[in-house]
């Protein structure tokens, strides 16, 4: 079966510190693979896609297809990166398969 | 913000009951997908249509069916409601497949 797994309900980190966000995915072919965020108060909203390879807002993944993963890195986090980021592998041609979520706190 | 809206906002039923979302995709937005978000889970697939037509299905019974219509709004039904139903109801429009544009959801509560 299709799965993603962010292993990190939680995630708090001081301003200024690196960031990882944990994503693992279990499927067959090769996804496109997505990560999007939610602030607080704001809808969902694409962060970055991994074809397309570009940073943004300073995040970076890249996809290691041995390892089956597909985390989403910073190297200075800043208080506004504070949301819940979610990993979505994109299956077939038509659904996201979303994992559980990981909510990044980032302290003063 | 303008872009994919989504209607009511906040909407209470009571058990057994019928209700019926709905979306209203970015013009000339073809596909909409409709997802449920459970307290403390991600969104889960219900289903998406493509002009009109669905397109693809997840794990939901038949009782959840949609409707997609030619002026980019949609709706979801739910008939038969259950008390597992009460979650985030959340339509994506796109103009491909890949990138999906999100609404802000609307909350349903059953009783």
């Amino acid at each position: 079966a299709q799965r993603v797994t962010q292993p990190e309900k939680l995630l708090s980190v001081f301003k200024g510190a690196p960031v990882e966000l944990k994503c693992n995915y279990s499927y067959s072919g090769s996804p496109e693979l997505f990560w999007y965020v939610q602030y607080s108060r704001q809808r969902l909203q694409l962060l970055l896609r991994h074809i397309s390879r570009e940073s943004i807002k300073g995040f970076t993944a890249d996809l290691n297809k041995g390892e089956t993963s597909f985390h989403l890195k910073k190297p200075f986090a800043q208080e506004e990166d504070s949301a819940m980021y979610y990993c979505a592998p994109l299956s077939g041609t038509y659904k996201y398969i979303f994992g559980t979520g990981t909510r990044l706190k980032v302290l003063a | 913000e303008t872009g994919v809206t989504q209607s009511p906002t906040h909407l209470i039923k009571t058990r057994g009951q019928q209700v019926t979302l709905r979306c209203s995709s970015q013009s000339g937005h073809n596909t909409v997908s409709w997802y449920q978000q459970a307290l403390g889970q991600g969104p889960q697939f219900i289903f998406q249509y493509y002009r009109e037509e669905e397109n693809g299905r997840g794990n939901f019974p038949p009782r959840f069916s949609g409707l997609q219509f030619p002026n980019y709004s949609s709706e979801l039904n739910v008939n038969a409601l259950e008390l597992d139903d009460s979650a985030l109801y959340l339509c994506a429009s796109s103009p491909t497949s890949s990138e999906q544009y999100f609404g802000p959801g609307t909350r349903l509560t059953v009783t």
